[in-house]
């Protein structure tokens, strides 16, 4: 298994602005994805991270808006840049070895107002 | 992947065998059937997959019909901290990097 953390936890931001949300993984792993969860509904894939290569994003997500980083095996960060309310949800990483098996962080709540 | 079809919520009382049914009449023969559950307030976490035969861990068991077009995930003593959302994902995971797809779920509530 692995143990996956998320900073921060939550935060409330402008408009306009942009945060990077970090993945930390206790060990390492093969793969590592984002996922957005917007209030009351189910998780969407935004993009999986490629360590030392540009992400790949899912339809819909693109990497001017939701730029990833990947340096190595156990680390990752999202950023959601030029912030609109529309963005507020929850922010989940995953990682794991295999595809059958992926491991969650808690998540990061983000409130743009 | 293939459309997974699942009831929106059910109940079970506690102690019970809670019995959550998919539908994937879509799926190919190389997809996988996936179950995960997001407690409130945390991530999802992994329970149980199988391709076509039945497969059982300390967490629960996966029944799949012969002709894979439907699933049900068997929690044999359902516990009040069972309560949560429940997905079921019928996917390829061909050994590249695949994340997944998840649909609406179940909302099982497990009643005292």
């Amino acid at each position: 298994s692995a143990v996956i953390s998320q900073k921060p936890s939550r935060d409330i931001c402008q408009r306009g602005t942009s945060l990077t949300i970090q993945c930390q993984v206790d060990s390492q792993v093969t793969m590592m994805f984002w996922y957005r969860q917007q209030p009351g509904q189910s998780l969407t894939l935004i993009a999986t991270a490629n360590q030392g290569s540009e992400a790949t994003y899912e339809s819909g997500f693109v990497i001017d808006k939701f730029p990833i980083s990947r340096p190595n095996l156990t680390f990752s960060t999202l950023t959601v840049s030029n912030m609109s309310p529309e963005d507020s949800s929850i922010y989940l990483c995953s990682a794991g070895h295999s595809a059958y098996e992926q491991y969650f962080g808690p998540g990061t709540r983000l409130t743009v107002t | 992947d293939a459309k997974t079809t699942q009831p929106t919520s059910m109940d079970c009382a506690e102690g019970r065998a809670a019995n959550l049914p998919c539908n994937h009449s879509t799926i190919s023969g190389n997809e996988y059937v996936y179950w995960y559950r997001q407690i409130h307030s945390q991530g999802p976490q992994y329970i149980i997959h199988g391709l076509k035969n039945n497969e059982t861990n300390e967490m629960a068991s996966l029944i799949i019909t012969e002709d894979r077009k439907s699933s049900t995930l068997i929690l044999p003593h359902a516990t009040l901290r069972d309560t949560a959302v429940y997905y079921c994902i019928a996917e390829y995971s061909g050994g590249g990097a695949d994340g997944l797809t998840f649909g609406k779920g179940t909302h099982l509530i497990i009643q005292p």
